[in-house]
């Protein structure tokens, strides 16, 4: 079956640590996105890809990384600069861009202690 | 950068009973995309809309360009709609072009 998983589902990390979030499709699609939710607050774009090898920042990429060497991957890298890295993550991805109908990954609930 | 404001933020009806959800934008927009978030946390893309009516089973989504405002309505409401549902808008190219409202909670109680 395609789609997009993303691991962990659940991940606890110290104050201070790196940590990365994995994200992986089979569905062929050219375009991937990490989002941030927070409670009461709308999805919130942290970075976006075209195409392998190129990325963009979104509205919230400050104390965030990624890459993007393969077209199925799309890791998400919450450094130590993140001030409040405490959230849901969601990955998505879409044949195009963002106007087209995109697909999301379960989620990974980050929790910094 | 574009406001998407969506009503009610909650919402509690019984089993059957007829819904509305409202969406409101304040730039014009190239799509409009209905979003189900179940409690898992799982989102999954009902509807994208351009122009006009989209109907998908006891699912049907409006939009008035003009007005800037889109509806999305459940027919005959089951237990298994409860969920959050969101409103996204596409206004332009770049980061940010995609805007998210922040969702309405709906639980349909049987």
């Amino acid at each position: 079956d395609g789609g997009i998983t993303q691991s962990p589902k659940y991940l606890f990390r110290k104050e201070g640590q790196n940590v990365t979030l994995s994200c992986e499709q089979n569905l062929n699609h050219d375009a991937m996105y990490w989002y941030r939710q927070d409670p009461g607050q709308g999805l919130r774009l942290i970075y976006y890809s075209q195409i392998v090898n190129d990325f963009q920042k979104g509205d919230i990429a400050e104390g965030y990384s990624v890459s993007r060497e393969k077209k199925e991957s799309f890791p998400l890298t919450v450094t130590s600069a993140q001030k409040n890295p405490t959230a849901f993550y969601l990955c998505a991805s879409s044949i195009g861009d963002r106007a087209d109908t995109q697909y999301f990954g379960p989620g990974t609930r980050l929790t910094v202690l | 950068k574009n406001e998407v404001e969506q009503s009610p933020q909650n919402l509690t009806a019984q089993e059957g009973e007829f819904i509305t959800i409202n969406c409101s934008y304040s730039v014009g927009i190239s799509a409009l995309h209905w979003l189900q978030q179940h409690p898992g946390g799982g989102i999954v893309s009902l509807f994208m809309l351009s122009s006009g009516k989209k109907k998908h089973g006891r699912l049907i989504a409006t939009i008035n360009i003009q007005e800037k405002h889109s509806s999305l309505h459940i027919t005959a409401s089951h237990p298994r709609d409860s969920a959050v549902y969101i409103c996204a808008v596409f206004s332009g190219g770049g980061a940010d072009g995609l805007t998210f409202g922040k969702g309405t909670h709906l639980i349909i109680q049987p």
